[in-house]
C-alpha cells in the first residue's frame, strides 16, 4: 500500500514558473524524502528532511514539512524545460527501514 | 562502482518461466532495498537487506518471489513460475546510512512477461 498521496497527480507550467506539489501521508514518520524520475526508470534522490525539521532548501527547491498536518510541499522555483518529470516523496518511518512512495506528480515544463 | 547498476536493463520473458534479476550496489553500502513499480504508479517496496540478511522481506508478494545477497553486496531479485501480473520495472536502491541521505536507486530492470 502507498502511504504518501502527491496533489497534483499531474501540473503544467511555463518555463520560468514556479511549481508546487504536496504530499500527504498518514503514520508517524522520521523523514521524508523527495525523489525525481525521468522516462519512468531510476529515482533521483532530491532532497531529505527529518521529522523535527519545518524547511530544507536545496538550490532552486524548497521543500517544507507540517508534522501536525502529516503533509509536505516540494517547491521548484524558476523551472526548466529539464525539471520535466515525475516527482515522488516517500516517508521512512524507522530511519532507514524502507520507504513509502507516494504515487507521484508528473511535471511539465513547457518551453 | 559509482552508482548502483542494475542487469539487464530489460528481460522478455515466457508465462511460467523463472527469472533472475541482478543489482550491484555501490561499494560498501550496506543497505539494499528492492522496489517493484508499475506503470504511472510510485514503487512498491519489496524486500530490504542490511548486510547478508534481509531485515524486511514484508513486500514480497508471494513464494515465487525470492531474493539474496549472499556476500554482503551484489543481490538477485528470483521469480519463479512468472506471470503476465508481474510485468513492472524492478528498481534496486542502495545506502550506506539512509536515515540520513536518502537512497541510491539503479536504472531498473524491465520485466515483460509475455
Amino acid at each position: 500500500s502507498q502511504q504518501g498521496e502527491e496533489d497534483p497527480q499531474a501540473l503544467s507550467i511555463q518555463e520560468g514558473e514556479n511549481a508546487t506539489m504536496n504530499c500527504s501521508y498518514k503514520t508517524s514518520i522520521n523523514n521524508l524524502q523527495w525523489y525525481r524520475q525521468n522516462s519512468g526508470r531510476g529515482l533521483v534522490h532530491l532532497i531529505l528532511i527529518r521529522s523535527n525539521e519545518r524547511e530544507k532548501h536545496s538550490g532552486r527547491l524548497r521543500v517544507t514539512l507540517d508534522t501536525s498536518k502529516k503533509s509536505s510541499s516540494l517547491l521548484i522555483t524558476a523551472s526548466r524545460a529539464a525539471d520535466t518529470a515525475s516527482y515522488f516523496c516517500a516517508t521512512d518511518r524507522a530511519a532507514g527501514n524502507k520507504l513509502t512512495f507516494g504515487g507521484g506528480t508528473r511535471v511539465l515544463v513547457k518551453p | 562502482g559509482a552508482g548502483v547498476s542494475q542487469t539487464p536493463s530489460n528481460k522478455v520473458t515466457e508465462k511460467g518461466k523463472y527469472v533472475e534479476l541482478r543489482c550491484d550496489p555501490i561499494s560498501g553500502h550496506t543497505a539494499l532495498y528492492w522496489y517493484r513499480q508499475s506503470l504511472g504508479q510510485g514503487p512498491e517496496f519489496l524486500i530490504y537487506f542490511q548486510g547478508t540478511g534481509a531485515a524486511d522481506d514484508s513486500g514480497l508478494p508471494n513464494d515465487r518471489f525470492f531474493a539474496v545477497r549472499p556476500e554482503g553486496s551484489v543481490s538477485t531479485l528470483k521469480i519463479q513460475r512468472t506471470e503476465r501480473g508481474d510485468s513492472a520495472v524492478y528498481l534496486c536502491a542502495s545506502s550506506l546510512t539512509p536515515g540520513d541521505y536518502g537512497y541510491t536507486f539503479g536504472s531498473g530492470t524491465r520485466l515483460t512477461v509475455v
